[in-house]
């Protein structure tokens, strides 16, 4: 069973649309990390939140931490064929090993 | 920045024999390793932890006689499929967590094919 739900498990966007996934985990989280990822490779780590109410940008992609460090959510402003993959929220729930949500997959159609 | 390096990336081995999987880290010392299984179309999932020096723990529904964890020194993690069937072919991936500033790096993955 996934200590994180994340969703939706899949998502299709035509290019140019704006997206967010969610993770959420009825514990406190004490560090919560995006990553993306394609099944048989490795991990893209993307950004790692930790206080409450912190966000995080790079590029198109935003991450946020609500206030209570239960709920976080990733948002891609105008989507691109390559922000398409497999993207993972992962927490260390009990302050050290990290767990992952069941992931999203994201297309974007041209 | 922090580095696992993770070997082989891929291997074909035939059913009843044991593959080792090694997880380094190149740069840093990882107090803590873990490593995970990954089917298609499924999220990672955690199969053990281990500390340098002692026993690994692992979850629930994972055989430690069948996945074996050896973590001899504060870089090398190793796993290791023992008598492999096809219903371990699967993707594992391991992560080092730096003693220094108790961040996660992960390993590229290897892609396990039990015939």
């Amino acid at each position: 069973s996934q200590e994180l739900e994340q969703s939706p498990q899949s998502l299709i966007v035509q290019e140019g649309k704006n997206l967010t996934i969610n993770c959420t985990s009825s514990k406190t989280l004490y560090g919560l990390y995006w990553y993306k990822q394609k099944y048989g490779e490795g991990l893209i780590f993307l950004m790692m939140l930790q206080k409450g109410g912190e966000e995080k940008s790079h590029e198109k992609i935003t991450a946020k931490l609500d206030e209570k460090k239960q709920q976080s959510s990733l948002h891609i402003t105008a989507s691109q064929p390559s922000h398409a993959g497999i993207y993972l929220c992962g927490a260390a729930l009990n302050n050290n090993d990290m767990r992952f949500g069941a992931g999203t997959r994201l297309t974007v159609k041209p | 920045g922090a580095v696992v390096s993770q070997h082989p990336s891929w291997v074909i081995c035939k059913s009843g024999t044991s593959v080792k999987i090694e997880c380094r880290s190149l740069d840093f010392q990882a107090t803590t390793m873990f490593w995970y299984r990954q089917f298609p179309k499924q999220s990672l999932m955690l199969m053990a932890t281990s500390n340098e020096g002692s026993k690994a723990t692992y979850e629930q529904g994972v055989e430690k006689d069948k996945f074996l964890i050896n973590h001899a020194s504060l870089t090398l993690s190793t796993l290791t499929v023992t008598s492999a069937h096809p219903e371990d072919s699967s993707f594992y991936i391991c992560s080092a967590r730096d003693m220094t500033n108790y961040g996660y790096t992960f390993g590229s993955g290897t892609r396990l094919t039990v015939v």
